[in-house]
């Protein structure tokens, strides 16, 4: 069955800390997605993937970084957490021809 | 997420009626569309999907309609059930083949 797993379920940083989130699929897909999720907003890319070590801003990269040094990982990095990145994060995995992305069950962050 | 539903367009439909949920999106240039549907504290499934060079696409209980004319989408369910009451979002794919971008969300509701 096929899966996208996520570190956490819900987080709770302080502002101006380092947060990672993690996330792994285990399909063998060559893209990865970060989203965030806010009320009446959908889903806004942050950053994405084609490939190990390469990456691509999204919409919304602002304030944050990502890491894929293998194929089934992909990590977002918030160097310095603030409180307007308070939200819900989503991982996501297609193959490489593109078409259906797998989400992940998403990750509840509050920076108070 | 738990708050994917604040500030949402929200149907609501009694049970074992037929369910339509709309969406326009707005790259005429789009070729590939997906249909998605999250429940409260899940990540988005996968429910349809329907390429440019089709106008309606069936699956089990649902159907999609594509009008490229007017840049609209619609989601039909059928005998819409409990189950079935979720967040559901509409997303395009246009030019990088594996980006898409979604729509805000319409919340479905099912009353008994």
């Amino acid at each position: 069955d096929v899966k996208v797993t996520q570190s956490s379920r819900y987080l709770v940083k302080r502002t101006g800390e380092k947060v990672f989130l993690e996330c792994v699929q285990d399909m063998d897909h060559e893209n990865m997605f970060w989203y965030r999720q806010d009320p009446g907003l959908g889903l806004r890319l942050i950053y994405f993937s084609y490939d190990v070590k390469m990456k691509e801003k999204g919409d919304i990269p602002e304030g944050y970084s990502v890491s894929r040094e293998k194929k089934e990982r992909f990590s977002l990095i918030l160097e310095s957490a603030s409180t307007n990145q308070t939200s819900m994060y989503l991982c996501a995995s297609s193959p490489g021809q593109g078409g259906e992305q797998f989400f992940g069950p998403g990750t509840r962050l509050t920076v108070l | 997420g738990e708050n994917v539903g604040l500030h949402l367009p929200t149907l609501s439909v009694q049970e074992g009626d037929n369910s339509i949920i709309n969406c326009a999106y707005s790259n005429s240039a789009s070729d590939y569309f997906i249909w998605y549907k999250q429940e409260s504290g899940k990540g988005p499934q996968f429910i349809i999907d329907i390429r440019s060079n089709m106008d309606k696409r069936q699956g089990q209980r649902v159907t999609v309609l594509l009008n490229k004319t007017v840049k609209h989408l619609s989601l039909q369910i059928a005998a819409t059930q409990p189950g079935d009451s979720a967040v559901y979002f509409c997303a395009e794919r246009t030019g990088t083949a594996s980006k898409l971008t979604f729509g805000t969300g319409t919340r479905l509701q099912v009353t008994l």
